[in-house]
């Protein structure tokens, strides 16, 4: 019973460059969320998603980042035009049905991105 | 002033003791209560999930919520060197699905 998997584990771009991180859900999960890690802060909301749909964005930066969840294949959260500080680790949660607050999230392993 | 305070510790204990770890929020809306632990350079992991006020147990864990204080604690008892990890505390609202995480305690347990 695989769990949330969350790939490339580590990331490396130089400044500019475009990153993409992908999220594929617990099996029978349909709900994907990312957060963000900077060092020694906790983990900050970044966008909520269902099959074809963007739930809730209030946390994504407004430029320069974008995330999907197509109907077949992993999320994606897509960074463009890299700078040093979206050196960060990116995590990825999935929770099963309905999304509500009741439905735990549990999250992947992280990608781990550094902007040169 | 954060929604969700936290201290990052780092907080060190022989082998045995019990350890208590805390947040304090500001929100009174908040009603999801849980606590995470991630060891270093992993995901977080889903330690105890609790609804509104209360006591909940679950093995060596316990977790209490005092919403009148907007305070909330992670007990763990017999503590491990393997419980050496981080503690993030997390809390929702009703009707919406992003959490809300405190910065996360360090624990180190030395045998």
């Amino acid at each position: 019973n695989a769990g949330v998997m969350q790939n490339p584990r580590h990331l490396v771009r130089r400044r500019g460059q475009e990153a993409r991180l992908r999220c594929s859900p617990m099996k029978g999960h349909s709900h994907v969320y990312w957060y963000r890690q900077l060092p020694e802060e906790g983990l900050k909301f970044m966008v909520y998603l269902q099959k074809e749909n963007i739930i809730d964005e209030s946390g994504m930066p407004k430029e320069r980042f974008s995330a999907e969840f197509p109907k077949e294949g992993p999320s994606i959260l897509r960074i463009q035009q890299v700078v040093r500080g979206d050196s960060a680790a990116y995590f990825c949660a999935s929770s099963p049905s309905l999304g509500s607050s009741t439905d735990t999230q549990y999250f992947g392993p992280g990608t781990r991105l550094t902007v040169l | 002033q954060k929604e969700v305070e936290q201290d990052p510790g780092p907080l060190s204990v022989p082998e045995g003791a019990i350890v208590s770890l805390n947040c304090t929020y500001s929100n009174s809306a908040f009603q999801y209560f849980m606590w995470y632990r991630q060891y270093s350079r992993k995901g977080p992991e889903l330690l105890m999930y609790t609804y509104s006020s209360g006591n909940k147990e679950d093995g060596r864990f316990t977790a209490q919520v005092d919403k009148s204080s907007k305070y909330i604690s992670l007990f763990i008892r017999d503590s491990q060197p393997s419980d050496s990890a981080t503690y993030l505390c997390a809390m929702s609202r009703p009707n919406t699905d992003k959490l809300i995480f405190g910065t996360g305690t360090r624990l180190q347990v030395f045998p």
